[in-house]
């Protein structure tokens, strides 16, 4: 059965980095993209970008570049997600998720069929 | 202020019927396929509906999608305790080139 399992919970200064890890198991890790969403504290599923787990090639959604760094260890079946300059309004859950669809002829079939558990981070002096 | 617009709650009895709407655009639910999420308190979202209307497996029959034109539709029937969540529905944006989601219902079984 498929699994995301994501790393431990994070307590970080304001201006450090973090480096949260989702490990894949129970399918072929390059065959579905990676996508990763941000949950603030009481707040909706925001949708952070993804990452082509074939060719590395990261796609950042408007509002996460710069400071949000996607990457792979396929050896290892895992994806990263990388915070630098951590802000306290960068606190949250964030999730990992598979995307299984696809698009054509301009249609999308994209869903998040799988999901990690959660990793939260929290940023305070 | 999401894309897609969700009802912030909604309530009803153990046994009764709730639907929960998803309004959106032409760019997203207008053209593209609608997933519907469940996120159980403390814990990560769950696919519940994906393709507009279909169920993963292991999801009951209860629960079931629609769509017609910029707006999608959750129904759920015979509520139970347990299915005091919070309901996303979520799409892809043909013009943002973005995954979108709705801001969320909170379902109360009274």
């Amino acid at each position: 059965q498929v699994h995301l399992v994501q790393s431990e919970s994070e307590l970080k200064k304001p201006g450090a980095s973090v480096k949260v890890s989702c490990k894949a198991s129970g399918y072929t890790f390059t065959s579905y993209a990676l996508n990763w969403v941000r949950q603030a504290p009481g707040e909706g599923l925001e949708w952070m970008g993804w990452i082509n787990t074939n060719t590395g090639i990261p796609t950042p959604a408007q509002g996460f570049t710069g400071r949000f760094v996607f990457s792979l260890d396929t050896s290892v079946s895992t994806a990263y997600l990388q915070i630098s300059s951590l802000k306290a309004e960068d606190t949250a859950v964030y999730y990992c998720a598979r995307r299984s669809g696809y698009c054509t002829t301009g249609v999308c079939q994209k869903t998040f069929d799988y999901w990690g558990q959660g990793t939260l981070v929290t940023v305070s002096s | 202020q999401s894309v897609l617009t969700q009802p912030p709650s909604v309530s009803a009895a153990p046994g009764q019927k709730v639907t929960i709407s998803c309004s959106g655009s032409s760019s997203n639910i207008g053209n593209n396929y609608v997933s519907w999420y469940q996120q159980l308190p403390g814990t990560a979202p769950k696919l519940l509906i994906y393709d507009n209307n279909k169920r993963p497996s292991g999801i009951p029959d209860r629960f079931s999608g629609s769509k017609s034109g910029t707006s999608a539709t959750l129904g759920i029937t015979g509520l139970q305790t347990g299915d005091e969540a919070d309901y996303y529905c979520g799409t892809w944006d043909s013009s943002l080139s973005a995954q979108v989601f709705g801001g969320g219902t909170k379902l109360t079984v009274l």
